[in-house]
């Protein structure tokens, strides 16, 4: 089977850093995508990571470790426009099918 | 630009009506797809259009029928929708159907009477 487990929500303050977490059992692996998505609204690239590592863009970093199904997404210096889902999504082999965890809903406080 | 437009914003139909959601990319990108986004659960997968053929129907109710009359255009055609159907509809595209990055647009918040 196919499955994607992320915690549902989170709760971190405004400047910290916060990891949301991303585990995963697909049909074979052909990429792993993170995605934010404010309420009502499309899903936005944040990151993709296909091979074993740290990835980092701005405030932005995402680790993949293939051998455990494992990733996570790192933001540091929170800002409350940071409060939206995140969204752990994995490419299959053959690349046609990305598979979306349920999300996980990130509250910032001041 | 990575910007994939997509109208109506907002749509209201009842059970009989037909109507149309319009999806465009400038990007060159190859593949587009359709997905269906109901209030906090992730996105889920309709249809992929690869170089405008279809590749994927994920048993979409006959309901429900996408076209893509060119490489640019994707639209989905809505007949005798029932209100289960009301959800976030988003369009994607992505340069190829291998494991490149999809950009969505912003959706059509449809709801049926």
């Amino acid at each position: 089977g196919q499955n994607i487990d992320q915690p549902t929500e989170m709760t971190a303050t405004e400047g910290a850093i916060v990891q949301i977490n991303c585990t995963y059992q697909t049909s074979g692996f052909n990429g792993l995508f993170w995605y934010q998505q404010h309420a009502g609204e499309a899903p936005t690239f944040l990151s993709y990571n296909v091979l074993d590592g740290l990835e980092e863009k701005g405030r932005f970093s995402s680790f993949l470790s293939r051998s455990k199904g494992y990733s996570y997404l790192l933001l540091k210096e929170l800002q409350m426009k940071d409060s939206a889902s995140y969204l752990c999504a994995v490419r299959n082999t053959g690349g046609f099918k990305t598979i979306f965890g349920a999300g996980t809903r990130l509250f910032v406080k001041a | 630009d990575t910007e994939v437009t997509q109208t109506p914003k907002h749509l209201v139909m009842g059970m009989t009506n037909k109507k149309s959601l319009k999806c465009e990319q400038h990007m060159g990108h190859r593949a587009m797809y359709w997905y269906k986004q109901k209030a906090k659960k992730p996105p889920e997968l309709m249809f992929v259009y690869s170089y405008e053929k279809l590749s994927i129907n994920e048993s979409v109710p006959s309901r429900f029928s996408p076209e893509c009359p060119n490489s640019s255009l994707l639209n989905l055609h809505l007949h005798a929708l029932q209100p289960e159907d009301s959800a976030l509809y988003l369009c994607a595209s992505s340069q190829a159907v291998t494991a490149d990055t999809q950009y969505f647009g912003p959706g059509t918040r449809l709801t049926v009477l």
